[in-house]
């Protein structure tokens, strides 16, 4: 079973509307969630990061954590064709700064 | 406030040859963390340090190694070069070595031929 799991995609979903991307991880001693949007030839940029079961919010984007079930996900509001990218999830476990990621889930945005 | 700076940002070596990358982190940031990113493996965790100690490490060969200077920046080498190791390496700040906000540079493309 691989640490963290994405569905690769792509995720095809119309301008304006809300694009759902999920992550499954395995380590219950996972203690933070990152999500990263990677352009083709980028390095990957942060989005959102969350650590505490809920929601966060943060303009277009709401990061959502469910410990218990293990998966974290990312909505994206009113998709633009600027969205289109690969979507990485990374999880944080331990004291260091070792990010774990899953392979990522290409979002198309569709005129 | 400036981001991760790396360099150099493109090169090109030979099999056999050893290539030294580096890294600035964030202002204030103490912990820098690196990254090996292939289309077959995606991104893997090759080493973090904090404080100039080595905190953690990846599952790559000994032809892998880093360091951290008192200033905070980093340098990762790779020695005998294969050409599996064309990658891009993306080094990581981050302001606590606990895994707050984690920022990425724009990476170095290395290929190997």
């Amino acid at each position: 079973q691989k640490e963290v799991e994405q569905n690769s995609g792509p995720l095809s979903v119309p301008e304006g509307a809300i694009a759902s991307l999920n992550c499954t991880y395995s380590d219950r001693g996972s203690q933070s969630f990152f999500w990263y949007r990677q352009y083709s030839g980028k390095s990957p940029e942060l989005i959102m990061f969350i650590y505490s079961n809920g929601d966060k919010e943060d303009g277009r984007f709401t990061a959502q954590l469910n410990k218990a079930s293990q998966y974290v996900s990312l909505l994206i509001r009113d998709s633009q064709p600027s969205d289109s990218a690969t979507y990485l999830c990374a999880v944080l476990t331990g004291t260091a700064s070792k990010l774990t990621f899953g392979t990522g889930t290409r979002l198309q945005v569709t005129l | 406030k400036a981001g991760v700076t790396q360099t150099p940002r493109y090169l090109i070596k030979t099999r056999g040859q050893q290539v030294t990358l580096s890294c600035s982190p964030i202002s204030g940031h103490r912990s820098v963390s690196w990254y090996q990113q292939t289309p077959g493996q995606g991104l893997q965790f090759l080493f973090e340090y904090f404080s100039e100690t080595q905190r953690n490490k990846g599952n790559f060969p000994g032809r892998f190694s880093g360091r951290q200077f008192s200033n905070s920046r980093s340098e990762m080498n790779v020695s005998t070069l294969e050409l599996g190791d064309s990658a891009l390496y993306l080094c990581a700040s981050s302001s606590q070595g606990s895994g707050n906000t984690i920022y990425f540079g724009e990476g170095s493309w290395l290929t190997v031929v």
